[in-house]
C-alpha cells in the first residue's frame, strides 16, 4: 500500500532536549516535506527536498533540521525544542512530474514540548 | 509566493450541492489547482487538480475559468462525512518547491 509513515503519533517531551521525528515513503517520490499545523494557523512549510541531498527552507524554518540521505526518508529533528513548537506536524510526499503532482500525507504527529 | 484566497466558513445541508469558490489572481502560466481535504487530526488528502475548464472525479468536480484567476471546487450531493476543512493551492508545473497552503475553508453539513 503507497503510504507516507511518520513516527511516533504522539510524543510529550520537555525543552532543550533533542528530539526526531521520522518520515518514510513507499512511493519512489522525488519530493517530501514538512509541515505544522496550529490552530488559526493553517499548515505551515517548515522544510521541502527536491531529491536526495537537496533541501531548502520553507516558510517557518526556525529551531527545526532536516536531512535527505535517502530518497525514501526524510527526518524532522529538533535539536533543542521549546514550548512554542507545541504542534501537529504532518510529512508529505509527492512526485514531481507535474500534471500528475499530488501530495500524500502522513497520519501526523503531535508534539508537546513542556 | 501568493496564498490563494478562500471563505473561511461554509455551511450547508446533506444531499445539496457544494461550491466552495479560490481566488488566485496572480497565477501563472505553469501554475495549476489543486484541492485537498482535511479532517481533524488527519493529514489533507488530494481531491482533485485542474489546469483550466472542467475535470471530474468520482468526489469533486473543478471548474476553472477562461482567465484562471479564480476555481470552484463543487462537491454533489453532501453527506455528513463531507465536513472538514477544504484547501486550495496554486502549483506550478515541474517546479515542486515551497508549498503555500492558505486558510482553507470550513464545511459544515448538517442533516
Amino acid at each position: 500500500e503507497a503510504q507516507v509513515t511518520q513516527n511516533p503519533r504522539y510524543l510529550i517531551t520537555v525543552t532543550g532536549k533533542k528530539l526526531t521525528v521520522t518520515c518514510s515513503q513507499n512511493m519512489n517520490h522525488e519530493y517530501m516535506s514538512w509541515y505544522r499545523q496550529d490552530p488559526g494557523l493553517g499548515l505551515r512549510q517548515i522544510y521541502y527536498s527536491m531529491n536526495v541531498e537537496v533541501t531548502d527552507k520553507g516558510d517557518v524554518p526556525e529551531g527545526y533540521k532536516v536531512s535527505r540521505k535517502e530518497k525514501r526518508n526524510f527526518p524532522l529533528i529538533l535539536e533543542s525544542p521549546s514550548p512554542n513548537q507545541t504542534s501537529l506536524y504532518f510529512c508529505a510526499s509527492s512526485t514531481t512530474t507535474g500534471s500528475n503532482e499530488k501530495l500524500f500525507f502522513g497520519s501526523g504527529t503531535q508534539l508537546s514540548v513542556l | 509566493l501568493a496564498k490563494t484566497t478562500q471563505p473561511i466558513s461554509m455551511d450547508s445541508y446533506e444531499g445539496q450541492e457544494v461550491n466552495i469558490t479560490c481566488s488566485h489572481n496572480n497565477i501563472a502560466t505553469n501554475d495549476y489547482i489543486t484541492w485537498y481535504q482535511q479532517f481533524p487530526s488527519q493529514g489533507p488528502r488530494f481531491i482533485i487538480q485542474g489546469y483550466k475548464t472542467k475535470v471530474t472525479n468520482e468526489v469533486a468536480s473543478l471548474f476553472i475559468p477562461a482567465d484562471r484567476k479564480s476555481s470552484t471546487l463543487s462537491l454533489p450531493r453532501v453527506s455528513l462525512s463531507d465536513t472538514a476543512v477544504y484547501y486550495c493551492l496554486k502549483r506550478t508545473y515541474s517546479s515542486a518547491s515551497k508549498i503555500i497552503f492558505g486558510s482553507g475553508t470550513r464545511l459544515s453539513i448538517r442533516p
